[in-house]
């Protein structure tokens, strides 16, 4: 059972920014969140990585709050080609294991012209 | 550097037929596993290997699901027989370290995209 809630799908325009938000619950002290996105017919693939606070690369920005108990991954001038599910994923806690890799359902970004 | 490699990349099969898939993580990547993603859900993880040892299998539907990583590199998944509700795409990632200790990111082949008829 998926312990991640995010949007099943977002549209956007061709040079928009897009947020999409993840709600964590019961993420573990210290699980990092890891966002994921997928294109059809693909694996996922790594986008961005973060604790607390905010982390930006050259794709993508993670905003974390204090609380760490969701997180917004926010796209910057979205081209036709961020078309593609994303993914939001924690490791949970579970006693006697390394905990489990949860992923949701994932938001469906669709980018328009 | 060489992704994670799957293979076949389809295969089409008739219920209670026996299946197999292959994986060939990443070089030098210690732990293995392989998800089942159904149409429109996000990938389940059925079963982690750490180097050729299993690490977690909880998910794994044992009666017509198996699986094996011989020396600790590469791994075949195998479902026999198969059923209707198993046609998904099966997908590889390899990290090279525990993804629990380390919070490293998974790298994904692929797939082999099942349909069982």
């Amino acid at each position: 059972l998926a312990k991640t809630t995010q949007p099943i799908s977002m549209d956007s325009y061709e040079g928009q920014e897009v947020n999409i938000t993840c709600s964590h619950n019961n993420i573990a002290t210290n699980d990092y969140i890891t966002w994921y996105q997928q294109f059809p017919s693909q694996g996922p693939r790594f986008i961005i990585q973060g604790y607390k606070t905010k982390v930006t690369n050259e794709v993508a920005s993670l905003f974390i709050p204090a609380d760490r108990k969701s997180s917004t991954l926010s796209l910057p001038r979205v081209s036709l080609s961020d078309t593609a599910v994303y993914y939001c994923l924690v490791a949970y806690p579970a006693e006697g294991s390394q905990g489990n890799l949860i992923f949701g359902k994932g938001t469906k970004l669709s980018v328009k012209p | 550097e060489a992704g994670v490699a799957q293979s076949p990349r389809y295969k089409i099969i008739e219920k209670r037929q026996s299946v197999a898939f292959w994986c060939n993580p990443i070089s030098g990547h210690a732990t293995l596993y392989w998800y089942q993603q159904i149409l429109g859900q996000g990938p389940k993880l059925l079963i982690q290997f750490q180097n050729n040892g299993v690490v977690d299998d909880s998910q794994l539907p044992k009666d017509r699901f198996s699986a094996e990583r011989l020396k600790g590199v590469d791994s075949t998944l195998k479902i026999q027989p198969a059923k209707l509700e198993d046609s998904a795409v099966y997908l590889c990632a390899s990290t090279l370290s525990p993804y629990r200790e380390y919070n490293e990111k998974l790298f994904f082949g692929s797939g082999t995209q099942l349909s069982v008829l």
